[in-house]
């Protein structure tokens, strides 16, 4: 079936740091790949998307591009701030009729001022 | 008010106790969905449904039930608690369909739930 992997945490940066949180996924087909975040205390909420091979997903200064031939949909962010401390979960669909969710184990990020 | 709501938001309960947990939306969608999630194993998919007549089983159903009242209602009870219970369970709505292009998730604040 499908899954998601993503880099172990917890990450800690200073602030203004560079941010890459690795993920990699396997799946039949080519489905659509997510970054959620979910800050102290609340739900995740939606950070980007993309839908299809080499489409870029931005939002709040982070970015992730969906790689076919690696299987990649890394999150980056050139200036990390201490409000971007949150855990942040990959989650890819596929386009079948359920759409169904898989998520990552999702990865701590920390951002010390 | 928040697009998906979930009461309580933190219940302590002891072993073998009916509990019950309910989500409500605002969002118009007609998929709901509840998830578990623990540290270190991300978010897990209980139960599902794509309208109130449609009621699915995810990956971890077993010691749960749900109930779809209406469209906007998705309730998750637990009739038996057990410790192993205890974890952060999100509500989770979206369009869906082949018309809606990915299928984003929206989530409610979570309940906390733990099992004596």
């Amino acid at each position: 079936g499908d899954s998601v992997t993503q880099m172990e945490g917890p990450v800690t940066l200073s602030e203004e740091a560079f941010l890459t949180i690795n993920c990699t996924y396997t799946a039949t087909g080519y489905p659509s790949l997510f970054w959620y975040v979910q800050y102290p205390g609340e739900g995740l909420q939606l950070l980007l998307k993309a839908t299809k091979a080499d489409d870029k997903g931005s939002n709040k200064g982070f970015e992730a591009t969906y790689r076919k031939e690696t299987t990649s949909f890394h999150l980056e962010k050139g200036s990390v701030q201490v409000s971007d401390s949150a855990v942040y979960f990959c989650a890819l669909s596929d386009h079948g009729g359920y759409q169904k969710v898989t998520f990552g184990t999702g990865t701590k990020l920390q951002v010390i001022p | 008010d928040a697009d998906v709501t979930q009461t309580p938001r933190n219940r302590i309960t002891k072993t073998g106790k009916r509990i019950m947990l309910e989500c409500s939306q605002t969002k118009g969608h007609d998929r709901m969905y509840w998830y578990r999630q623990d540290p270190g194993l991300g978010l897990r998919l209980i139960y599902y449904s794509f309208d109130v007549k449609d009621i699915n089983k995810g990956e971890i159903s077993d010691g749960y039930s749900v109930s779809r009242q209406a469209q906007a209602k998705f309730s998750l009870s637990l009739e038996s608690a057990i410790p192993n219970q205890t974890a952060l369970y999100f509500c989770a709505t979206s369009v869906g369909g082949p018309r809606s292009g990915a299928n984003v998730l929206t989530f409610g604040a979570g309940s906390r739930l733990t099992v004596l």
